[in-house]
């Protein structure tokens, strides 16, 4: 199984921060990855598709990188609305697997 | 408008079974693969399964932790999906979610979730 190693698992941050997560894969996934967004209580919402495709609608603050293994989800400038907990996932083998979570909180 | 929603939540004792609906209306359900992913109070996503379309001959993928004791299937003429969870235990106590996938630039993707149903393992 590949096995997605999220980081960091929390932080606080600060409106208008820039704030980058990070997502290993124990082997390679080409640019199968994906980028999801969590509010509490709330179903997850796609943001990034192939690495670095930006889903219709988001905003352009959000942006993905990488590919291989070792992928990236910026937020060049944290608004309020951005405060929730972001997952990795990969498609490239089954079982698909999801990073632990980052949660983004309020300093 | 896509829509997905599930229901068949609810308690059930370990060892139990319970059935989990995903109703789809607002797309051609036929065309596309669909996931269950699920979520245990206050932890992060895991991936339950797959079952793909007619062309793939509705085949099934499931994680480890499911395996021989969940069943993927649907009903193509009713848009709806299905998990059959039977041998519960409590470690499978979470909000089920079904999922949308779509292959989108080469990679496969969700694109769309239901509001999620409970289900709660417990004696």
């Amino acid at each position: 199984d590949i096995q997605m190693t999220q980081s960091p698992s929390s932080l606080s941050a600060s409106v208008g921060d820039r704030v980058t997560i990070t997502c290993r894969s124990s082997q390679g996934i080409r640019n199968d990855l994906g980028w999801y967004q969590q509010k509490p209580g709330k179903a997850p919402k796609r943001l990034i598709y192939g690495a670095s495709r930006l889903q219709s609608g988001v905003p352009s603050r959000f942006s993905g990188s990488g590919s291989g293994t070792e992928f990236t989800l910026t937020i060049s400038s944290l608004q309020p609305e951005d405060f929730a907990t972001y997952y990795c996932l990969q498609h490239n083998s089954y079982p698909l697997t999801f990073g632990g979570g980052t949660k983004v909180e309020i300093k | 408008e896509v829509q997905l929603v599930e229901s068949g939540g609810g308690l059930v004792q370990p060892g139990g079974s319970l059935r989990l609906s995903c109703a789809a209306s607002g797309f051609t359900f036929s065309d596309h693969y669909m996931d269950w992913v699920r979520q245990a109070p206050g932890k992060g996503l895991e991936w339950v399964g797959r079952t793909r379309d007619k062309a793939h001959s509705y085949t099934t993928e499931y994680a480890a932790s499911v395996k021989g004791r969940f069943t993927i299937s649907r009903d193509d003429s009713k848009n709806s999906l299905y998990v059959q969870m039977n041998r519960l235990k409590s470690e499978d106590t979470a909000v089920y979610y079904c999922a949308r996938v779509i292959v989108d630039s080469g990679t496969y993707t969700y694109d769309y979730w239901g509001q999620g149903t409970l289900v709660t393992v417990s004696s």
